[in-house]
């Protein structure tokens, strides 16, 4: 099966300009997640979707992030106006979770968004 | 709220040596713990996972046995090769609540073998 795809795969811009990142997720695949990787850091949940519906945005900086999922598929990510402190790579993530199936489902993450901001 | 530390890294090893990297974990209930393992320039993959106490998970010689009593998930192989040169991070997954499926990961121990 094809895995998550994201893009672009990096990204540089200046602070207080804007930037989305595009994923689209496992065929099949309800649930849909965007973590930030901070280098040296481990994976930070942003959002998390259950088809096109917020089950989880408790730490997305909401006066700069934003995310849609129409139609319960592609997800967007936007930061508007981006800030140093947002450098880090973006990772979508996708699985079968709460359609049914066991809380434990594996997550499949794409390879991510390295995004510098300058 | 949920937690996970890993040991401090980078671990630098020689080929054919035993490995182990220490998790321990805080959570409410009975978690999930995983294993993910980032190859350099590639995304985040399941190494393997234990859903209750004593379980272990296994996989490509990788080994993780979940301890409740101690609260941890450390991994080991007995013989490491340069191939498994990567970043490798521990997870958990609470059930229920408002985050279902959410996984918490620690900050990753880099994992460096030479020939």
């Amino acid at each position: 099966e094809a895995g998550v795809a994201q893009s672009p795969r990096y990204k540089i811009i200046e602070k207080r300009q804007s930037v989305a990142f595009w994923c689209n997720p496992i065929s099949g695949h309800a649930t849909l997640y965007w973590y930030q990787q901070i280098l040296g850091q481990g994976p930070k949940l942003l959002i998390q979707f259950q088809n096109n519906g917020v089950v989880d945005d408790s730490q997305l900086p909401k006066d700069r992030f934003s995310a849609e999922r129409l139609k319960g598929v592609d997800s967007t990510l936007k930061i508007q106006p981006a800030k140093l402190e947002d450098s880090a790579v973006y990772l979508c993530a996708s699985s079968l979770r709460g359609q049914g199936s066991s809380y434990n489902s594996p997550l499949h993450f794409g390879n991510g968004t390295r995004l510098t901001v300058t | 709220g949920d937690s996970v530390t890993q040991m401090e890294g980078p671990v630098t090893l020689s080929e054919e040596a035993f490995l182990t990297i220490n998790c321990t974990y805080t959570a409410t209930g009975y978690p999930s713990l995983f294993w993910y393992v980032q190859y350099p320039g590639e995304g985040l993959q399941l190494l393997l996972k234990a859903t209750k106490a004593d379980d272990k998970g296994s996989n490509k010689g990788f080994e993780a046995t979940y301890r409740k009593e101690t609260t941890s998930f450390h991994l080991e192989k007995g013989s490491v090769q340069v191939s498994d040169s990567a970043v490798y991070f521990c997870a958990l997954s609470s059930a229920g609540g408002t985050s279902y499926g959410k996984l918490t990961f620690g900050q990753g121990t880099i994992l460096t073998v030479h020939p």
